[in-house]
């Protein structure tokens, strides 16, 4: 069973169109994560969310938002795709306050051309 | 703002041989810290954590080492392996730790034949 899946793998799409990515986490985690890795490895946080609260960090563009349909899910919907926006986007989750470590997905690489 | 890093971009090592990846840290309100191993085309996948209240902790060839005083962090592997080439990275997490990990920059280790 994977704990932490998210979908698609790979996604290229062109400027200037919307797209989302799917996160689902089957360890009963209350907390989910959305990190940016780019080119050179380095990963970012970009969102946490527990229990409808949001805490996004102030570096990343509104285009970018999360949808959580319920504690099990964490989407990632983009707008307007930039070039800029290539990269490898991780899901993770983690039970918040535990102090335990946060499980990651296998990654989403986005390409936009 | 604050963040993780790392001494090293690359380390390249003998199969057998012990290895060790640095990193500093600036965050002093940091209280729990964790290494992850990242293979290619995959998730980071967690290795060994520490808390703030300890200095050393032992897995599995694996040994974290926390030095409060220089804001140090260490992860030696012992016996490397083939299967141990990867980019390592270590991460902090503030008290609470509802905005998520902050990530250091990654050492690629190598483990020459």
């Amino acid at each position: 069973d994977t704990a932490v899946s998210q979908t698609p793998k790979y996604l290229v799409t062109q400027m200037g169109n919307d797209k989302s990515i799917k996160c689902e986490q089957n360890l009963g985690h209350d907390t989910m994560y959305w990190y940016k890795q780019d080119s050179k490895k380095f990963l970012k946080i970009m969102f946490s969310y527990n229990n409808k609260e949001l805490i996004i960090n102030e570096t990343v563009p509104n285009r970018f938002s999360p949808k959580s349909p319920d504690k099990a899910h964490l989407n990632l919907h983009i707008n307007s795709l930039e070039l800029g926006d290539s990269a490898v986007y991780f899901c993770a989750s983690s039970l918040r306050g535990s102090k335990s470590e946060a499980f990651f997905g296998q990654g989403t690489r986005l390409t936009v051309v | 703002g604050e963040s993780v890093g790392l001494h090293l971009p690359t380390l390249s090592v003998q199969e057998g041989d012990n290895s060790i990846i640095n990193c500093a840290y600036s965050n002093s309100a940091s209280d729990y810290f964790i290494w992850y191993k990242q293979e290619s085309g995959k998730g980071p996948q967690f290795i060994i954590d520490i808390r703030s209240n300890m200095d050393k902790r032992q897995g599995q060839r694996v040994t974290v080492l926390l030095n409060k005083t220089v804001k140090h962090l260490s992860l030696q592997i012992a016996a490397t392996q083939p299967g141990d080439s990867a980019v390592y990275f270590c991460a902090e997490n503030m008290a609470g730790g509802a905005d998520g990990l902050t990530f250091g920059k990654g050492t690629h280790l190598i483990i020459q034949p």
